[in-house]
Order: C-alpha cells, then structure tokens, then sequence
C-alpha cells in the first residue's frame, strides 16, 4: 500500500492566489481528515470527512479555505485568496472504521509545505 | 476545551540512554484516547504509542512506554536504548470519544552519537 498521498509537496505562492492542495486517502479508508501544522498553534484539525461527506468542519480557520471530497479516493483543499499567515505545513490522513472506531488511529501523508509570499 | 501541552521545546539524550519526553492535558471527559506521533524530517506522522484512558495498564512499544496518572492528566513518553533513528519531532495527542483530535506543539528530540 502507498500511504496516503499528498501533492504537490511543496507550494510557493504570491498572496492573493489560488492553492489547491491534493489527497489521496488509502484504498478503502472511509475518514479523511485535514490538518495544519505552525510553529506557534503546532497541528489543527481543519475539517473532516466520513463517506465524502464533510461531517466537522468547524477546524476551517475561514471562508477563504474550503475543502472537496467529490470521491473516495481524492480530497482538495482549497484555499482562495491565499495571504502570507496562511503559510504551514498541510497534512491529509485517513483511516478506516475499524482502526477509527477500535482504535482511534489515523494514517498520514507526508504533508504539503505551503509558503504565500 | 481539550488543550494538549508539551513544556519541552526540545530535549537531547546520549545513544543507548533513556529519555521521558513530558505531556499534559485538560478534559473534562472520562473517556478518551492518548497517541505520541513521531515526525521525522521526512515530515510523515507516525503513531508511535496509543493509550486508552479506561486502561490503567501503560502502553508499551518494544523501546517505547508511557506513564498515563489519569488523575494528573500526565502522558509521558519514555524511550529506552535510544537511537540516532529516535531523533524527530515528538507529538503527544488527545482524541474524545467523538474522534476530534487534538496535538500538541510538539518536542525536538536530538539523539548525540
């Protein structure tokens, strides 16, 4: 098994741009989740998924930022306009039911390092 | 709210010696789970250490163990005989039973040869 899989792994971009940030979840995990890790607040959960459907998005620091499951095997989160304190590492994981629900565990990507000049 | 806390910015530890890595948090729930996360500069989390709070019995990993003090609301992670492969960002979570999770802001462990 791959992983999950995130793209691209690093992003620069001018502020007031567009970013789309792309996950892969394992092959038959049902949750995703977004995450986003600072220096100063480390790593929030930003919103999660449970059969594509966004079930807690209250992480989603604002309307800028916006987050798709269109199938279960792909998530994007968007971010539109994108400003300099938006600037992190991203991480996706995902688990399945099982592994969620007995143990609470989550697999992660390897994230996507997002720097907005 | 759920609030994790590593007081440790960083710590060192010799190879082959032991090293506790510090964790509090604050719930008001009686039921939950506790996780210590290893990320490496590969910049990939992973589990390291998993805890239920209903368990007394601490949880152990080959080189790695934990001292749960519910009462206290203390996790800390103890590695043994470590490894220069030990040196990474360590990060202690809490999830609820409604599987929120929450991190904290995580200690730089360096491992000296």
């Amino acid at each position: 098994d791959a992983g999950v899989i995130q793209s691209p792994r690093h992003e620069v971009t001018e502020m007031g741009q567009e970013v789309t940030l792309r996950c892969k979840p394992i092959s038959g995990h049902d949750y995703l989740f977004w995450y986003r890790q600072t220096m100063m607040r480390g790593l929030e959960l930003l919103i999660y998924f449970n059969n594509n459907v966004p079930i807690d998005d209250s992480g989603m620091p604002e309307d800028r930022f916006s987050a798709k499951m269109p199938n279960a095997s792909f998530s994007t989160l968007k971010i539109q306009p994108s400003e300099p304190r938006d600037s992190a590492v991203y991480f996706c994981a995902s688990t399945a039911q099982g592994d969620f629900f007995a143990k609470n565990i989550q697999y992660f990507g390897a994230g996507t390092r997002l720097s907005v000049l | 709210a759920q609030t994790v806390t590593q007081s440790q910015p960083e710590m060192s530890v010799q190879e082959a010696e032991t090293v506790t890595l510090s964790c509090t948090y604050d719930t008001s729930e009686s039921d939950y789970y506790l996780f210590w996360y290893k990320q490496p500069p590969s910049r990939q989390m992973i589990l390291v250490i998993r805890q239920e709070a209903y368990k007394q019995q601490n949880a152990t990993e080959n080189r790695f163990s934990v001292n749960f003090q519910k009462a206290a609301k203390s996790f800390s992670l103890k590695i043994s005989d470590s490894q220069l492969g030990d040196a990474a960002m360590y990060f202690c979570a809490y999830s609820s039973l409604s599987r929120q999770f929450y991190f904290g802001t995580g200690t730089s462990l360096t491992v000296i040869p």
